[in-house]
């Protein structure tokens, strides 16, 4: 069965600092790994798909098959990233994702 | 730029009762799936549908669950029978396959 986990459920940085958000899967096919964000008050929304290996709002993540990871980076936090963010997995495109405890990032000025 | 819509957004019932909650998914988008996260804990796929029929369900999903989409725009979640521990914020999201799940702001769900 997959499975996701991201083990910090609270990270906190200063504006400026680098940010690494940690996920780590468990699967034993080729998964297709997400990163959702939801800003306060907000609806989930997708920030990175690993296929598309774009660098959105500055934030990258690249999926590392041989430790399973697929780590969320940001070279310099930006006030507004703070949000709760979710490491999912989904065995093909439109299956079902399964989900991270999700990690709720505070960039503090 | 087009929206998934949910209604309503909080829904207080009493256990034992029937609870429907209702999704408009993105009108060109053919995948919709409904998950749920119980406050504190993990987002949990419940069902994803497509072409009128469950295409697949999670062991959450039992008998007292059910999906339609009852007029080709809107999927509804049916809880035949609510217990306090459905109480959960509801979510339902739609894609065109190969692309993005779209999610909807959430139907937050209590059960008294």
């Amino acid at each position: 069965a997959q499975r996701v986990t991201q083990p910090e459920k609270l990270l906190s940085v200063f504006k400026g600092a680098p940010v690494e958000l940690k996920c780590n899967y468990s699967y034993s096919g080729s998964p297709e790994l997400f990163w959702y964000v939801q800003y306060s008050r907000q609806r989930l929304q997708l920030l990175l798909r690993h296929i598309s290996r774009e660098s959105i709002k500055g934030f990258t993540a690249d999926l590392n098959k041989g430790e399973t990871s697929f780590h969320l980076k940001k070279p310099f936090a930006q006030e507004e990233d703070s949000a709760m963010y979710y490491c999912a997995l989904a065995e093909t495109s439109g299956s079902r994702l399964t989900f991270g405890e999700g990690t709720q990032l505070t960039v503090n000025p | 730029e087009p929206e998934v819509t949910q209604t309503p957004s909080h829904q207080v019932t009493q256990m034992g009762q029937e609870v429907i909650l209702r999704c408009v998914p993105i009108s060109n988008h053919l995948y919709f799936y409904w998950y749920r996260q119980i406050l504190g804990q993990k987002v949990e796929f419940l069902v994803s549908f497509y072409n009128n029929e469950i295409s697949e369900k999670s062991e959450i999903f039992d008998d007292q669950f059910s999906v339609e989409r009852p007029d080709g725009s809107n999927f509804t979640l049916k809880i035949r029978s609510t217990k306090l521990e459905d109480s959960a914020m509801y979510f339902c999201a739609s894609s065109d396959r190969q692309d993005e799940q779209y999610f909807g702001p959430g139907t937050r769900l209590t059960v008294t």
